[in-house]
């Protein structure tokens, strides 16, 4: 079973408007945590946010915030006021802190982001 | 502060060919890993590293091998290149594989075989 899921292979979303990516997780260890990545076209990775499992609030980077919502497992990342350069993959990934992952990064499939003028 | 170094960018080899993949760090991390990104697959741990000396398996390791001799460098040896090899490889480092540590990517390397 996946452990990571994004079910938009891609999405357009208007300049200036909100989008929102979803994340959904799988996993039975009580303490993990929730990054968000963004590859662009040039294709490095760049961090974006991170949520751990035991946050009370939502994290918040910037125009970036991401919704967790731990009972349904879902840590979707939501990007404010888009702009031109949000255009990019974007990378949901979950560590878990004792599972057999062994504190390794699993990785979604990702999500397109295209951000139309 | 190069932060973390990938060699060579791009690399075309015929099949059977063998070739190693450099992954260098100046932050003294402990933890050093590669990844290989697919179209429509995301990012697939092949091995990682916990310190000098210390190497295990990711979730599709065949094909590859890694050492660690230093805490700065971490190659990725292709013995018999093979086309399903054909990827981007990501090297990414942290200073620890737990809590909110964030893994800082290189630049990565293209593989193209034949």
């Amino acid at each position: 079973a996946q452990k990571i899921t994004q079910t938009q292979p891609g999405m357009f979303v208007q300049e200036k408007e909100a989008v929102t990516l979803d994340c959904t997780y799988d996993t039975s260890d009580p303490s993990y945590g929730l990054f968000w990545y963004k590859q662009p076209s040039s294709g490095e990775m760049i961090f974006l946010i991170y949520q751990g499992s035991y946050d009370q609030q939502n994290a918040t980077e910037g125009r970036y915030s991401l919704n967790f919502q731990k009972a349904r497992k879902s840590a979707n990342l939501v990007i404010s006021a888009s702009q031109l350069g949000d255009s990019a993959m974007y990378f949901c990934a979950m560590r878990e802190y004792y599972g057999g992952s062994q504190g390794n990064l699993i990785f979604g499939k990702g999500t397109k982001l295209s951000v139309k003028p | 502060n190069a932060g973390v170094t990938q060699t060579p960018k791009f690399q075309v080899l015929k099949t059977g060919q063998s070739m190693t993949l450099q992954c260098a760090q100046d932050m003294n991390h402990e933890y050093m890993s590669w990844y290989r990104q697919d179209p429509g697959m995301g990012l697939r741990l092949i091995h990682y590293s916990v310190g000098a000396g210390i190497t295990d398996q990711g979730e599709v390791p065949n094909g590859y091998n890694v050492s660690r001799s230093t805490t700065e460098d971490f190659p990725l040896r292709l013995l018999s290149a093979a086309p399903s090899q054909t990827s981007v490889y990501f090297c990414a480092t942290t200073s620890g594989a737990s809590g909110a540590n964030v893994l800082t990517f290189g630049a990565g390397s293209r593989l193209t075989v034949l």
